[in-house]
C-alpha cells in the first residue's frame, strides 16, 4: 500500500482563494482524521469521519472551512475564502486494521499570501 | 489547561547520552499513549504506544506511564544524532478506542556529536 497520499504537497495562494486540499487514506482504514499544524498551536485535530460520515467537526475554526467524505478512498479540506492565518501544514490520517495507530501523510503545506 | 503537555525544550543532550521526553495529561480517561517522532519537514510517525502502567522497551526506546500521577515519559538511551527530531507525545481523547488523539505541543530534541 502506498500509504495516506495527499495533494497538493505545497499550495501557494492569495487571500480570498478557495483552497482545497485532497486526501487518499489507506484502503480498509475506516477512519479519516485532518489536522493542522502550526508553530504557534501545534498540531489539532479539525475534524474526523468514521465509514465516509462526520463525527466530530468542533475543532473546525470557522465556517469558512468545511470538509467532505464523499466515499471511502477520497476526502476534501476546503477553504474558502482563505487568509494568511491559515498557512499552515495540514495533515491527513487514518486509523483502522490491525494496527492501532493513526498514519500520517506527508502533509501539505499552505501559504496564504 | 492543554489536555496534553509536554517539556517545552528544546532538549539537547550529547551523543550517547540519555534523553528523557516527558508529558503530562488531565483527561483521566485517556488509556492509551502515543509517542510519535516527527523529523523537519516530514510528518509524525509512531516509534511507541502505552497502555498499561510501568515500563514498555522497544530497542533504545523506553516509555513509561503512571496512570496515578498522570504522567507518560519516553526515555532514549544511546542517543543518536538521527534521533534529533520533534516528540509528539499523545493520549487517546476520553479514552475513546478508535484513534481520536490529542497531541501536546512536542518537545524538539538535538542529539551533538
Amino acid at each position: 500500500d502506498a500509504g495516506v497520499i495527499q495533494s497538493p504537497r505545497h499550495e501557494v495562494t492569495e487571500m480570498g482563494q478557495e483552497v482545497t486540499l485532497r486526501c487518499k487514506p489507506i484502503s480498509g482504514h475506516d477512519y479519516l482524521f485532518w489536522y493542522r499544524q502550526t508553530m504557534m498551536r501545534g498540531l489539532e485535530l479539525l475534524i474526523y469521519f468514521n465509514n465516509n460520515v462526520p463525527i466530530d467537526d468542533s475543532g473546525m475554526p470557522e465556517d469558512r472551512f468545511s470538509a467532505k467524505m464523499p466515499n471511502a478512498s477520497f476526502s476534501t479540506l476546503k477553504i474558502q475564502p482563505s487568509e494568511p492565518r491559515d498557512s499552515a501544514v495540514y495533515f491527513c490520517a487514518t486509523y483502522g486494521g490491525f494496527y492501532n495507530e493513526q498514519f500520517f501523510g506527508p502533509g501539505t503545506r499552505l501559504t496564504v499570501l | 489547561q492543554k489536555e496534553v503537555e509536554q517539556n517545552s525544550g528544546p532538549l539537547s543532550v550529547p551523543e550517547g547520552a540519555i534523553a528523557s521526553l516527558n508529558c503530562t495529561y488531565s483527561d483521566r480517561g485517556s488509556q492509551s499513549f502515543f509517542w510519535y517522532r516527527q523529523y523537519s519537514g516530514k510528518s509524525p510517525e509512531l516509534i511507541m504506544f502505552i497502555y498499561s502502567n510501568g515500563d514498555k522497551e522497544d530497542g533504545r526506546f523506553t516509555a513509561q506511564l503512571n496512570k496515578a500521577s498522570q504522567y507518560v515519559s519516553l526515555l532514549i538511551r544511546d542517543s543518536q544524532p538521527s534521533d534529533s527530531a520533534t516528540y509528539l507525545c499523545a493520549g487517546n481523547a476520553g479514552g475513546t478506542s478508535y484513534g481520536k488523539l490529542t497531541f501536546g505541543q512536542g518537545t524538539i530534541l538535538t542529539v551533538h556529536p
